[in-house]
C-alpha cells in the first residue's frame, strides 16, 4: 500500500516566485496536514483538513501561503510570492480519525529560496 | 500556546550504552506519542501512550508517560547505531487534531 506521496522533492526557486507543494494522502484517510520543520523552529503544523475542509489554518505564517483539497487525494500548498524565510522542509500527513491515531509522513519536499 | 519541551537536545553515545530522553510540558494531554525521524525522511511513529502511568515496550525502547500526564520518557537498553535519529514526542489533545510536536532530541550512536 503506497504511504503518502509528495512533490516536488526537493524544490529550489529564486525570491519572488511562486511555489507549489503537492500531496496525495493514503487512501481512505479523512485528515490531512501541512507541517513546516526548520532547525531553529522544529516541526509545526500550518493546516489541517478533515474530509476537504480546513479546520485550522492558525499555523499558516502570512497570507502568502495558501493551501486547498479539492478532493480526498490530493492537496497543495501555495507560497506566492516566495521569501528566503520560506527555506524548509515541508511535511504533509494523514490520519483516521480517533483517540491514538496515528499520523503518517510524507517524505517531505525540501524548499529553497535563493 | 501549549509547548513541549525535550532534553537533551543532542546526545552523542557509544553503542551498548543506555539512555533516557525526556518530554515535559505544563499541560496535559490526553495522548502522547513518539516519533524517529532520519534523514532526508519523514517522522514515523513509534508509540502512542493514552493513560497516565502507561508504561510500553518495544524491543530495546521503553516509553513512560506521566502520572499526570503532562511528561513522557523514552529509554534505549543497549544502544545500538540503528537507533541514530532525531526522537520527537508529540502532545494532543483528543479527536485527530494537528499534534503540536516538540523539537526532538538528536541522537547519535558512536560504533
Amino acid at each position: 500500500d503506497a504511504g503518502v506521496i509528495q512533490s516536488p522533492r526537493h524544490e529550489v526557486t529564486e525570491m519572488g516566485q511562486e511555489v507549489t507543494l503537492r500531496c496525495k494522502p493514503i487512501s481512505g484517510h479523512d485528515y490531512l496536514f501541512w507541517y513546516r520543520q526548520t532547525m531553529m523552529r522544529g516541526l509545526e503544523l500550518l493546516i489541517y483538513f478533515n474530509n476537504n475542509v480546513p479546520i485550522d489554518d492558525s499555523g499558516m505564517p502570512e497570507d502568502r501561503f495558501s493551501a486547498k483539497m479539492p478532493n480526498a487525494s490530493f492537496s497543495t500548498l501555495k507560497i506566492q510570492p516566495s521569501e528566503p524565510r520560506d527555506s524548509a522542509v515541508y511535511f504533509c500527513a494523514s490520519s483516521l480519525s480517533g483517540i491514538g491515531y496515528t499520523q503518517y509522513f510524507g517524505p517531505g519536499t525540501r524548499l529553497t529560496v535563493l | 500556546t501549549q509547548l513541549l519541551e525535550q532534553s537533551p537536545q543532542f546526545l552523542s553515545i557509544q553503542e551498548g550504552e543506555n539512555l533516557t530522553v525526556y518530554c515535559n510540558s505544563s499541560s496535559v494531554f490526553s495522548s502522547l506519542q513518539w516519533y524517529r525521524q532520519e534523514p532526508g525522511e519523514g517522522p514515523v511513529l513509534l508509540v502512542t501512550v493514552v493513560t497516565g502511568g502507561e508504561v510500553k515496550k518495544l524491543k530495546r525502547l521503553t516509553f513512560q508517560f506521566g502520572d499526570a500526564r503532562k511528561d513522557s520518557s523514552l529509554h534505549i537498553t543497549a544502544a545500538q547505531t540503528g537507533d541514530t535519529g532525531l526522537y520527537l514526542c508529540a502532545g494532543g489533545w483528543g479527536g485527530a487534531d494537528g499534534l503540536t510536536f516538540g523539537k526532538g532530541t538528536h541522537l547519535i550512536i558512536q560504533p
